[in-house]
This record gives C-alpha cells, sequence and structure tokens, in this order.
C-alpha cells in the first residue's frame, strides 16, 4: 500500500532563515506530487505540483520553491522566510482516479 | 480562474441533527471528491464522484452531484459528535487535465454532544 511522509512535523524558524520541507512517497513510481499551504481552519492553496522528476509547475509567486530531485520525493524550501510564510503546509500524491492522497503536515511558525 | 464555493462556512448543531454542506462552481468539473480534516492532520478522502446526478453513501453521509456536474452537496445524517470537523470538496475541472484540484474554502462542523 501506499504510505505519503512529511518531516518535520513542527518547525518554529526566524525571520530571514532558510527552510527545507520534505516529501517522500512510498508505494508507487512516477506520481504527480503536491505542495499546499493551509491557513487556520480554512482550505489548501495549492503553492506547487510535479508531474515527474525536475517538472515543477508554481501556482503562486512567492517566496518559495520546489524541487523533485527523486521520483518520489519532493522538496519545499526557501532562502528567507518571511512571516506570511506561516501556516500548515501539506504534501499529496495523486491516485488513479485524480482524488489526491495527504501527508501528516508540517506545522511552520515563522517568528 | 475558476472558483469553488463551499457554504456554509461554520456550522454548529447539536447531536442527532441533520445538515447538508454544499459546493457550487460555474465550471463543469471532470469529478469532484470530498475530504475531511482533523486539527493538525492532512485531508482524508471520503468520497469521489465523476458521473452528473450520482448518489454515493457511505454510513450516514450522502453525497450528491449535480446533473451538470458544476455542483455538489454534503448530507449528514442525525450527526454526531464524532463527525466535527472540517469538510472540503475539491474539483477536477475539465480544463485542467487531471493534474490540479481546486478546493473550496471548507466548512467547518461542530456536533455538540
Amino acid at each position: 500500500s501506499q504510505t505519503i511522509h512529511q518531516w518535520p512535523a513542527t518547525l518554529v524558524q526566524p525571520v530571514g532563515s532558510p527552510l527545507s520541507l520534505e516529501c517522500t512517497v512510498e508505494g508507487t513510481s512516477n506520481p504527480n506530487l503536491y505542495w499546499y499551504r493551509q491557513a487556520a481552519g480554512r482550505g489548501l492553496q495549492l503553492l506547487f505540483y510535479s508531474v515527474g522528476i525536475g517538472q515543477i509547475s508554481s501556482e503562486v509567486p512567492q517566496n518559495l520553491s520546489a524541487s523533485r530531485p527523486q521520483d518520489r520525493q519532493f522538496i519545499l524550501s526557501s532562502k528567507k522566510l518571511l512571516l506570511s510564510d506561516s501556516g500548515f503546509y501539506l504534501c499529496a500524491w495523486r491516485g488513479a482516479s485524480y482524488e489526491q492522497y495527504f501527508g501528516p503536515g508540517t506545522r511552520l511558525t515563522v517568528t | 480562474t475558476q472558483l469553488l464555493e463551499q457554504s456554509p462556512q461554520f456550522l454548529s448543531i447539536q447531536e442527532g441533527e441533520n445538515l447538508t454542506v454544499y459546493c457550487n462552481s460555474s465550471s463543469v468539473f471532470s469529478s469532484l471528491q470530498w475530504y475531511r480534516q482533523e486539527p493538525g492532520e492532512g485531508p482524508v478522502l471520503l468520497v469521489t464522484v465523476v458521473t452528473g446526478g450520482e448518489v454515493k453513501k457511505l454510513k450516514r453521509l450522502t453525497f450528491q452531484f449535480g446533473d451538470a456536474r458544476k455542483d455538489s452537496s454534503l448530507h449528514i445524517t442525525a450527526a454526531q459528535p464524532g463527525d466535527t470537523g472540517l469538510y472540503l470538496c475539491a474539483g477536477d475541472f475539465d480544463s485542467n487535465a487531471g493534474n490540479m484540484l481546486t478546493f473550496g474554502g471548507g466548512t467547518r462542523l461542530m456536533v455538540k454532544p
């Protein structure tokens, strides 16, 4: 069966510091992968998606970037965090019927 | 920009009551999903609907897809405290070729014992 992992689970970082969040998927090959950000109690904002290694589509111009160095690895990065980058970050992979399966999320607080 | 509107945003009811959550768009969906999310966790898929007019049932939850595939509803019968959470609808629009889902703003449901 497929599983998706995200780490770290929580992160507190000062403004201006770098960021690296990692997502890995097991049990499937060449999945579509997604990064979302969620404000408290609200819907999901799509940040990036990837249909294959090295292929990244950005949906929202901002302070973040994404990379896919391996088939089942998706990384979200920033060189300098802003206060507005705080939020709940979710990684997901796409199933056969276009549904998405989400990881446990990373709670990022920028101070 | 394709928008997906969910209503209501918040709902607080007593255990045993019924409720309906709505998800609407001006664009046609290829498919639509409903998810439920607990605080601090990722959303969990409840159901996928793909055919206009389709009705699916999951215990006390009934999901309906509009005939024109532009809207959907989630009806919960005899709500229980365990139904508390954030309900999200998400649409795969025809033009996206399955690469992206557009999420509604969510309905936060609280069921009081």
